[in-house]
């Protein structure tokens, strides 16, 4: 099966900590994206990679941080600095220019 | 100039009547437009898209209207079927570009 998997699915996080959130593809995709999801807002984002080892901050990057050391992974962490965390966080790659997205991880802050 | 805007925000229609969507932008570079459907605790997925070298795409009972010269396109979902109750999401970004930008959502729902 090709795709994109993140995980975990649901994740609590208590304050001060910080938190990585998993995102893996097989599709051989070179571009991917992380967003994120609050009610009313639509998909905002976080960060971005056209190629491995290279980044760049999306619209709302303050409080995260990325790492591409491999073409199929490209993790995201949460760190204390965000200041409201919580929220519904998508992983997605790119093939021209369509985006396929994964399934999402919910972040709670407790 | 980076914005998508989206309207209406939620929407309810009869089953079998025709739910539409509307979205406008402002940056003339944009060449591509996208809607989404993501269904709850789902990541979105693409529905349909179209280029603003035609004017209509027809995919299914799904239709995106494009009128370049007002800078706005819309998604008509014709015979609306309660399996159609979703959020979706309009967007637009250009061939040199590496994001697309998108629209706030749509969450529309259908009478059984």
């Amino acid at each position: 099966d090709g795709g994109i998997t993140q995980s975990p699915k649901y994740l609590f996080r208590k304050e001060g900590q910080n938190v990585t959130l998993s995102c893996e593809q097989n599709l051989n995709h070179d571009a991917m994206y992380w967003y994120r999801q609050d009610p009313g807002q639509g998909l905002r984002l976080i960060y971005y990679s056209q190629i491995v080892n290279d980044f760049q901050k999306g619209d709302i990057a303050e409080g995260y941080s990325v790492s591409r050391e491999k073409k199929e992974s490209f993790p995201l962490t949460v760190t204390s600095a965000q200041k409201n965390p919580t929220a519904f966080y998508l992983c997605a790659s790119r093939f021209y220019n369509e985006q396929f997205f994964g399934p999402g991880t919910r972040l709670t802050v407790l | 100039q980076q914005q998508v805007k989206q309207s209406p925000q939620s929407l309810i229609v009869q089953k079998g009547g025709i739910s539409i969507i509307n979205c406008a932008y402002e940056n003339t570079a944009f060449d591509y437009f996208p809607w989404y459907q993501q269904f709850p605790g789902k990541g979105p997925a693409l529905l349909i898209a179209i280029r603003p070298d035609v004017s209509e795409k027809k995919e299914g009972r799904f239709t995106i209207s494009f009128n370049k010269s007002a800078k706005q396109f819309s998604l008509h979902i014709m015979d609306s079927q309660p399996g159609d109750s979703a959020t979706y999401f309009c967007a637009a970004g250009g061939n040199r570009d590496d994001k697309i930008i998108f629209g706030k959502g749509t969450r529309l729902h259908i009478l059984p």
